[in-house]
């Protein structure tokens, strides 16, 4: 299996709503990324997992709260977010150090 | 922080054209990748460099490093429909950022039938 599965494909959600974006893969990766991107822009990094544990954060806002669950998944918890936060989100995994990063198809998030 | 820096940012050919993107980082890179998105579609790796002046090829795509490895360079031979798509490189920080995979602004590729 050579694939990063997201779910859902499509979210609509309200200002005052809170929903989980989840993420899989059963690669072995021991790496897994949460990326933000916005039209016609590069993927953005917004948090990294290292043997489940986080390691990065990019000063993402707190209304964004990641979780990894085990070394094959990893969610991305969603409260009160704000109509800029509409994006593709994007889920990725790799081994741990300099390696390609295989990325899933994304959820496209609209905030209304 | 570390920046990579791509050009052009747009490119519009008619098929059949090569195509050539490049990449530039303010710091030494320990390794660049390339990835392609499709419309509509998310990143996909190509491949990843790693030794100085490392020229690799996939079928009519040429990839190289320069010898500084500080910039890098993408082409396409004879350029095909299939092709359109976002080109974008990307490089690792360094240190205790060096999962933190920075992308540049990619090339967006359009291909004239």
């Amino acid at each position: 299996d050579t694939e990063v599965t997201q779910t859902p494909k499509h979210l609509v959600m309200g200002m005052t709503n809170k929903k989980s974006l989840k993420c899989e893969q059963h690669m072995g990766h021991r790496a897994m990324y949460w990326y933000k991107q916005k039209a016609k822009k590069p993927p953005e990094l917004m948090f990294v997992y290292s043997y489940e544990k986080l390691s990065i954060n990019e000063s993402v806002p707190s209304r964004f709260s990641p979780e990894c669950p085990n070394s094959s998944l990893l969610n991305l918890h969603l409260h009160a977010l704000q109509p800029e936060d509409s994006a593709l989100y994007l889920c990725a995994s790799s081994h741990p150090g300099d390696y390609g990063y295989t990325f899933g198809s994304g959820t496209r998030l609209t905030v209304v | 922080g570390q920046q990579v820096m791509q050009i052009p940012q747009y490119q519009h050919v008619q098929e059949g054209e090569d195509f050539t993107t490049y990449c530039n980082s303010s710091t030494t890179l320990s390794n660049i990748q390339w990835y392609k998105q499709r419309p509509g579609g998310h990143p996909v790796f190509l491949i990843q460099l790693v030794k100085s002046g490392e020229v690799k090829k996939q079928k009519r795509l040429t990839f190289q490093f320069g010898e500084a490895k500080k910039n890098s360079s993408l082409h396409i031979t004879a350029t095909q429909t299939t092709d359109v798509g976002t080109y974008f490189c990307a490089g690792p920080g360094s240190g205790a950022g060096s999962y933190q995979l920075t992308f540049g602004k990619g090339t967006k590729l359009s291909v004239i039938p």
